[in-house]
């Protein structure tokens, strides 16, 4: 399968613990947006990173997020002291050429924050 | 910066009935917009992608959309309804200064009824 992959599919954190999200871009993909999915709205856009830079972050929280996507491995979005307001669905996507405005979707990672 | 809305939170149609989605933009026209559809518990999947080459923009499943300059409007429509099409349906359009930024409307469910 050369979707693109996101783990965990599902995550309970306590109020005040760390969140790790990853994601896989597809084969190929060297661009990766992290979103964010409240219930009842509409995707919010976190962040933009290629390989080793971050493109644009502008909507991410100042505090408490941070993204990032190394030479090697997935991308990985961190919550740090995670709040119930947390709580929601974080999609990535990817996109292989930059300029198209295409994504490609991951199944998302559904956190809980009790 | 670019925005779309979305008429409609909750649709409802007859199987077999037209299937009309409403979306609009802000008034500057973007490089590109689009209509994503989400299934329960999954990712966006692209239906169809507008970029200024033809108004009328055909996608997959049947559905297709028609650029309206005139009343910044990209509708979403469907000549007969499946139970299939039961999804969340977003439209969204990419920055003009970051094609790959791309901004979602609140998206509009869309229930089929037998």
């Amino acid at each position: 399968n050369a979707g693109v992959m996101q783990n965990p599919r599902h995550l309970v954190r306590r109020r005040g613990q760390e969140a790790r999200l990853r994601c896989s871009p597809m084969k190929g993909h060297s661009h990766v947006y992290w979103y964010r999915q409240l219930p009842e709205e509409g995707l919010k856009f976190m962040v933009y990173l290629q390989k080793e830079n971050i493109i644009d972050e502008s909507g991410m929280p100042k505090e408490r997020f941070s993204a990032e996507f190394p030479k090697e491995g997935p991308s990985i979005l961190r919550i740090q002291q995670v709040v119930r307001g947390d709580s929601a669905a974080y999609f990535c996507a990817s996109s292989q050429t930059q300029g198209t405005g295409e994504l490609f979707f991951g199944e998302g990672s559904r956190l809980t924050v009790l | 910066a670019q925005s779309v809305t979305q008429l409609g939170s909750h649709v409802s149609v007859s199987e077999g009935a037209l299937v009309l989605l409403r979306c609009n933009y802000s008034s500057s026209v973007p490089p590109y917009l689009f209509w994503y559809v989400q299934y329960p518990n999954q990712g966006l999947q692209l239906l169809l992608k507008y970029t200024s080459a033809a108004t009328l923009v055909k996608g997959i499943n049947g559905f297709e959309a028609e650029f309206k300059k005139s009343e910044t409007s990209f509708h979403l429509t469907k000549p007969s309804a499946h139970m299939s099409d039961a999804a969340e349906y977003f439209c969204a359009v990419s920055e003009e200064t970051s094609y790959d930024k791309v901004i979602f409307g609140p998206g509009t469910s869309l229930s089929v009824i037998p």
